[in-house]
């Protein structure tokens, strides 16, 4: 079983639904976090949590959120999708200020 | 804030020959440089670190060399396999806040023809 889990791993919406992707991780690690990736633009982070009392804006916070429901697990919801949050989604893990992020599968996200 | 580049960003060599990919950053405060691999269709994976007192480290086949004054960091593959067809990433980094913020560049796709 995969260390980091992350649900949907692909999903079409309309523009104005609510979306929650979801991540689970067995690694037992403090920080998690979430990365979007777009052709040519590599991985940008959305946000990060150091544990489940500290959520930190990541640099393309805007239109997203986090829930940190335990140290676990972390989602991110996007309340009302538009088109150009078709992207592919990345949930990573890391303990303490190892620098090591370990990466989910992936959600593959498209609005229309 | 930081700007990271990579080059080049597409790569195509023959099966046993070599692979060179330079990442170059414009923080100075970064102390940490890795590079992770993506496959299709996975997340991406750290094969190979360096931090800020090392200047070369090398695993197997692999090694990451660091120009800190130049600011910049390559990674270096050889007898390249089929196998290593991927995307890789380079991520500078320093700790901020508590928090180790790596920047990605925009990934070098590496294609091994046999």
């Amino acid at each position: 079983d995969a260390d980091v889990t992350q649900t949907p791993r692909n999903r079409i919406t309309k523009t104005g639904k609510r979306i929650m992707l979801e991540c689970s991780q067995t690694k037992g690690h403090d920080r998690m976090y979430w990365y979007r990736q777009d052709p040519g633009l590599g991985l940008r982070l959305i946000y990060y949590s150091f544990d489940v009392k500290d959520i930190n804006k990541g640099e393309i916070s805007d239109g997203y959120s986090v829930s940190r429901q335990a140290q676990a697990k972390f989602s991110l919801s996007l309340e009302s999708a538009i088109p150009n949050q078709t992207a592919l989604y990345f949930c990573a893990t890391a303990q303490g200020t190892s620098g090591e992020l370990f990466f989910g599968e992936g959600s593959r996200l498209t609005v229309l | 804030g930081e700007n990271v580049e990579q080059h080049p960003s597409t790569l195509s060599v023959q099966e046993g020959d070599s692979a060179v990919i330079k990442c170059t950053y414009s923080d100075s405060a970064s102390n940490y440089f890795p590079w992770y691999k993506q496959e299709l269709g996975k997340g991406p994976q750290l094969i190979i670190d360096i931090r800020s007192n090392v200047g070369e480290k090398k695993d197997q086949r692999i090694a990451v060399t660091l120009n800190k004054t130049a600011k910049h960091f390559s990674l270096h593959i050889t007898e390249t396999q089929p196998e290593d067809s991927a995307v890789y990433f380079c991520a500078p980094s320093k700790f901020s806040g508590g928090y180790n913020k790596l920047i990605f560049g925009a990934g070098t796709r590496l294609a091994v023809h046999p």
